[in-house]
């Protein structure tokens, strides 16, 4: 399994809703990455796990909660968002934490809509 | 902090007609300059993975290089469905992890 899988692939909420995105991987990879990426933007990057533990948030609101429950699974837990957070939210997965020869391997990504 | 920029922004081309996308970065230490194709509603795919200056990698019509301030995707005699988004990211160190930054992008679309 070569995959990053995604779900859902597409979320409508309203600002005062919870929801969470899943992310899922079984390539053994220890380090797990929520980026961020606006219409005709580059992605960016939002929080690094490593080992299951958060090692980089970049400066990220406390309206996106992640969480990495084991090795193979990283959630986004939204709560209060606005308008402007809409975007395609992607997950992505490397091998190791501190070095990548091999890419990071990306999700198909959740379309999110705050309305 | 590093820097990532892609040009020219937007390309296009006739079918066959070869050409070169940009990238160029700044860096403390280079420890990685990575090539991804993205498709529209699509998550980034791994195309290359460069190191040093003077290397190079090939992958059907594309080929990437590496000099010391800048990297280029050649495509050779393109065809539409090399159309996509080519998206150039440098691997940078924060506290013993890394990540990727990346640059803005070239939104390539090859016509028959």
């Amino acid at each position: 399994d070569t995959e990053v899988t995604q779900t859902p692939k597409h979320l409508v909420m309203g600002m005062t809703n919870k929801k969470s995105l899943k992310c899922e991987q079984h390539m053994g990879h220890r380090a797990m990455y929520w980026y961020k990426q606006k219409a005709k933007k580059p992605p960016e990057l939002m929080f690094v796990y490593s080992y299951e533990k958060l090692s980089i948030n970049e400066s990220v609101p406390s309206r996106f909660s992640p969480e990495c429950p084991n090795s193979s699974l990283l959630n986004l837990h939204l709560h209060a968002l606005q308008p402007e957070d809409s975007a395609l939210y992607l997950c992505a997965s490397s091998q190791d934490p501190g070095w990548s020869n091999y890419g990071y391997t990306f999700g198909s990504g959740t379309r999110l809509t705050v309305v | 902090e590093d820097q990532v920029t892609q040009s020219p922004e937007a390309l296009r081309l006739q079918e066959g007609e070869s050409s070169s996308l940009n990238c160029s970065y700044t860096v403390s230490g280079l420890r990685g300059l990575f090539w991804y194709r993205q498709d529209p509603g699509k998550g980034p795919e791994f195309l290359f993975t460069l190191y040093s200056a003077g290397e190079e990698k090939e992958k059907e019509r594309l080929k990437a290089t590496l000099t010391k301030k800048e990297s280029f995707l050649h495509i050779t005699a393109p065809k539409p469905e090399d159309s996509a988004t080519y998206l150039c990211a440098v691997q940078e160190m924060e506290g013993g992890y890394n990540k990727l930054i990346f640059g803005a992008g070239t939104r390539l679309a090859v016509h028959p």
